[in-house]
């Protein structure tokens, strides 16, 4: 069935260092994509959205292109900072029948100083 | 900054007691539902709605049910509340309820069930 794939569960780095969180979906035909983050205490915030092939969407420094090729929303970003520390996730929109939104599994990302 | 207002932020409570958590949204928005967040943060629908019409309901358990008197407001119940219902509740909206659309999150309701 349809369904998001976030590869890593955690992941710890130190400020200023390269950020790449792996996503990888499986659905027919050209789901919208997403990210969301989520800080403690609060619920998940919209980052940014792609709709279409080889769509790029960015938003605070993270970026991640849509690719049907390789069926990925990749998230990256050049340079963490300690406020970046948050969940992250992935999401598929459904279209099928009735609209869902289906997150996975979410990536902990702690920035240490 | 919050459009969407949840309560209470949290409540404990024993197996077998009905709760209920309340939902309100300032957007405007068409479509509201309810999310599960498990203790792996694990996201999973529960319900959505739309101009008081269930849409989706993702193989919840009876004992819950959301109540919407309109498009601003959804509550959830639990009739009968279980061990395993210990989790965070998260409502959202939405403009319509289609494919692109973002949704925006309430701060959710911790729910522990002794």
């Amino acid at each position: 069935g349809d369904s998001v794939t976030q590869t890593e569960g955690q992941v710890a780095l130190s400020e200023e260092d390269f950020l790449t969180i792996h996503c990888n979906y499986s659905a027919s035909g050209y789901p919208a994509l997403f990210w969301y983050v989520q800080y403690p205490g609060e619920g998940p915030q919209f980052l940014f959205r792609a709709s279409r092939d080889k769509e790029k969407g960015s938003s605070r420094g993270f970026e991640a292109t849509y690719d049907k090729g390789t069926t990925s929303f990749h998230l990256r970003k050049a340079s963490v900072q300690e406020s970046d520390s948050a969940v992250y996730y992935c999401a598929l929109g459904l279209s099928s029948g009735s609209w869902q939104l289906i997150f996975g599994s979410g990536t902990q990302l702690t920035v240490m100083p | 900054e919050t459009a969407v207002f949840q309560t209470p932020n949290y409540h404990v409570t024993q197996v077998g007691n009905e709760v209920s958590f309340n939902c309100k949204q300032t957007l405007g928005h068409d479509t509201m539902y309810w999310y599960k967040q498990d203790s792996k943060k694990l996201l999973k629908i529960m319900f959505s709605y739309n101009n008081k019409q269930l849409i989706v309901n993702e193989t919840v358990p009876r004992r819950f049910s959301p109540q919407s008197s309109d498009k601003a407001h959804l509550n959830l119940r639990i009739k009968s509340v279980e061990p395993e219902d210990s989790a965070v509740y998260l409502c959202a909206s939405s403009l319509q309820g289609v494919s692109n659309e973002r949704l925006f999150f309430g701060h959710g309701t911790k729910l522990s069930v002794l």
